[in-house]
């Protein structure tokens, strides 16, 4: 599976669009971005997931490059209750196993 | 509601003192999963199923037992538990069809203390 590089923090003001990007560089033609994000100790949550469109759901929007080696995670209007760290993964469409990278601590301050 | 519960949320224990946690899911789901997460090390992967009696390891099985009898339940046997392997677990399960991609629902975690 792919390795990805996040950056290690981030702040956004609450009410405004949160960015988190993520690097996959040796992402491969039948692998799949994923995001999840955890709050403090609970369980890891799932986002949302894409192959090369972009996508969006309730939560957030995954924009992918058209090479793949790149996406950005966008919160449209960060709450305070977003305030965790997101981990973009990548993984293979035929295996199970997810890989936690360090993720990125996002702050969203009043 | 779909979930993965997890019970203990928090065990104390001795040193080979023999535990099992339990893991059980409602979404019919055939793939589970378990990992621990530790401080600077980030959530690792222990074991995980694909279905009904079918396991393998993940990146740090050692110490650990895990069995799949039935669909929804994947229980941690920890055969005699020791001070490193305190940490913060969870399950977690999938749907998870081949060539078909799936999001992961976790459960709620276990905090474990090996003393």
């Amino acid at each position: 599976d792919a390795k990805t590089t996040q950056p290690t923090s981030m702040d956004c003001a609450e009410g405004r669009a949160a960015n988190l990007p993520c690097n996959h560089s040796t992402i491969s033609g039948n692998e799949y971005v994923y995001w999840y994000r955890q709050i403090h100790s609970q369980g890891p949550q799932y986002i949302i997931h894409g192959l090369k469109n972009n996508e969006t759901n309730e939560m957030a929007s995954l924009i992918i490059t058209e090479d793949r080696k790149s996406s950005t995670l966008i919160l449209p209007h960060a709450t305070l209750r977003d305030t965790a760290v997101y981990y973009c993964i990548v993984r293979h469409n035929q295996g199970g196993k997810l890989i936690f990278g360090q993720g990125t601590e996002l702050s969203v301050k009043p | 509601e779909a979930q993965v519960t997890q019970n203990p949320r928090y065990l104390i224990t001795v040193t080979g003192k023999k535990l099992t946690v339990t893991c059980s899911q409602n979404m019919n789901h055939e793939y589970m999963s378990w990992y621990r997460q530790d401080p600077g090390l980030g959530l690792r992967q222990i074991y995980y199923s694909m279905n009904v009696e079918v396991t393998d390891k993940g990146d740090v099985p050692e110490g650990y037992k895990v069995s799949r009898k039935e669909k929804r339940n994947f229980p941690l046997i920890l055969e005699s538990p020791s001070p490193n392997q305190t940490s913060l677990y969870f399950c977690a399960s999938s749907a998870d069809r081949r060539g078909v991609s799936y999001g992961y629902t976790f459960g709620s975690g276990t905090r474990l203390t090996v003393v």
